[in-house]
């Protein structure tokens, strides 16, 4: 079945930087995405998401990109932090799904 | 306002056991979702459920199931574990699909069959 992925299962940044994790997803019927930072032991925690009528969408020290031509979503953490490390995924909903389809995950290690 | 709330957060069952959690959603919402985190495939969708009813199921056996409550409230079942069930089964509650479609996850329930 049609998926989401992401490009990179491991980045390191060094602390202050700037950090751009990247997705691709396929399902062309995907209307609406999430981004979700998931610390060790605990559940997913909602970041920021974005509908397909909008192609970047800004929230506290993140943007999320939104190309739908090449079907691929970014996150940009501004000024990364420690607090910052962390698995992130991305998620799609199919339009009328009812459903998330998440992508692998990519782990987020700050350098101090 | 209070999160989502999986109980319990830990459990241990043996083989050939059937096991029940239990998910609360946030105050309102009225769609509940399970997903099954393991290392090796990911987050895997299960079910969801909203006003009482499962509008869509992932493709788990049927060994898996579920329900929703007319309070919100979801549990899901698995019966006749086996070792490849062990994983963290997290709880995604939503005000509904559509116009307002965050999913808020609670902190799930680790499950581990021996």
């Amino acid at each position: 079945g049609e998926s989401v992925g992401l490009h990179l299962p491991t980045l390191s940044v060094q602390e202050g930087d700037n950090s751009i994790i990247n997705c691709a997803y396929s399902n062309s019927a995907s209307d609406y995405f999430i981004w979700y930072k998931q610390e060790s032991g605990k559940g997913p925690q909602f970041i920021i998401d974005i509908r397909s009528n909008m192609d970047k969408r800004q929230g506290q020290r993140v943007t999320v990109l939104l190309n739908k031509t090449v079907k691929h979503l970014s996150l940009q953490i501004a000024a990364t932090q420690p607090g910052d490390s962390a698995v992130y995924f991305c998620a799609e909903n199919p339009s009328d799904d009812y459903k998330l389809s998440f992508g692998a995950g990519t782990t987020v290690t700050v350098r101090a | 306002k209070a999160g989502v709330t999986q109980t319990p957060r830990y459990l241990i069952k043996t083989r050939g056991q059937q096991v029940t959690l239990s998910c609360s959603p946030i105050s309102g919402h009225r769609s509940v979702s399970w997903y099954q985190q393991t290392p090796g495939q990911g987050l895997q969708f299960l079910f969801e459920y909203f006003s009482e009813t499962q509008r869509n199921k992932g493709n788990f056996p049927g060994r898996f199931s579920g329900r929703q409550f007319s309070n919100s409230r979801s549990e899901m079942n698995v019966s006749t574990l086996e070792l490849g069930d062990s994983a963290l089964y997290l709880c995604a509650s939503s005000p509904g699909w559509g116009t307002d479609s965050e999913a808020f996850f609670g902190q799930g329930t680790r499950l581990t069959v021996v």
